[in-house]
């Protein structure tokens, strides 16, 4: 059975300062992991995506996450924050392919400080 | 220009109405899913479809039907509406090529109150 934890719910930076978002993943097999963003009152969008083709995933708009199967994790990573990027994100994993069946966590929002 | 349209955007409807939201793609996605949004619970996936005439469920699929007579459209039916399903709903379609590239798009939303 895949699962997803997204640990704490609200994340808090500095405009310039360095995000972190965390994701650890549980799954029997190996994994295919989601990155999301949603926008205040919009849908989502696909940041990035792991599928076991390397280890460190670059994503749109400066983001990346690095697969570390020892941690089961999927963090996602930005080296500068920008008020822009002020969004709830959402890891999401599956057992079975990038078309199949999917399991979001419960997302974290982050919040730009000026 | 690639989008997925679901319609209503809106709706408010009383418990035991059926209903039916629309989704439809214009990109000739093979895959298409819905998802349920909740807050404090984040996405949870009702059902997918891999090919016309293929669905499968997600985590939620008790009280919710679909269908995929055609590759472009994959309707949600609420045969009988309970409270309980008062939630935003959206629509993704997406595309794995053979190159590993991956595309994903996803309606704007449709948000369901059941009074």
């Amino acid at each position: 059975a895949q699962s997803v934890t997204q640990l704490g719910s609200h994340v808090s930076v500095s405009e310039g300062a360095l995000v972190l978002l965390r994701c650890n993943y549980s799954s029997s097999v190996p994994p295919y992991l989601f990155w999301y963003v949603q926008y205040p009152n919009q849908g989502l969008q696909l940041l990035l995506k792991y599928t076991s083709a390397a280890t460190l995933v670059k994503g749109i708009n400066g983001f990346e996450a690095e697969f570390k199967k020892s941690e089961t994790s999927f963090h996602l990573t930005k080296p500068s924050a920008h008020m822009s990027d002020a969004a709830e994100y959402f890891c999401a994993v599956s057992d079975t392919g990038a078309n199949s069946k999917l399991t979001f966590g419960k997302g974290i929002t982050l919040s730009v400080r000026p | 220009e690639a989008q997925v349209t679901q319609n209503p955007r809106y709706l408010i409807t009383v418990t035991g109405k059926k209903l039916t939201v629309t989704c439809s793609q214009n990109m000739n996605h093979e895959y298409m899913s819905w998802y349920r949004q909740d807050p404090g619970l984040g996405l949870r996936q009702i059902y997918y479809s891999m090919n016309v005439e293929v669905t499968d469920k997600g985590d939620v699929p008790e009280g919710y039907k679909v269908s995929r007579k055609e590759k472009r459209n994959f309707p949600l039916i609420l045969e009988s509406p309970s409270p309980n399903q008062t939630s935003l709903y959206f629509c993704a379609s997406s595309f794995q090529g053979t190159s590993g590239r991956y595309t994903q798009y996803f309606g704007p939303g449709t948000r369901l109150t059941v009074l």
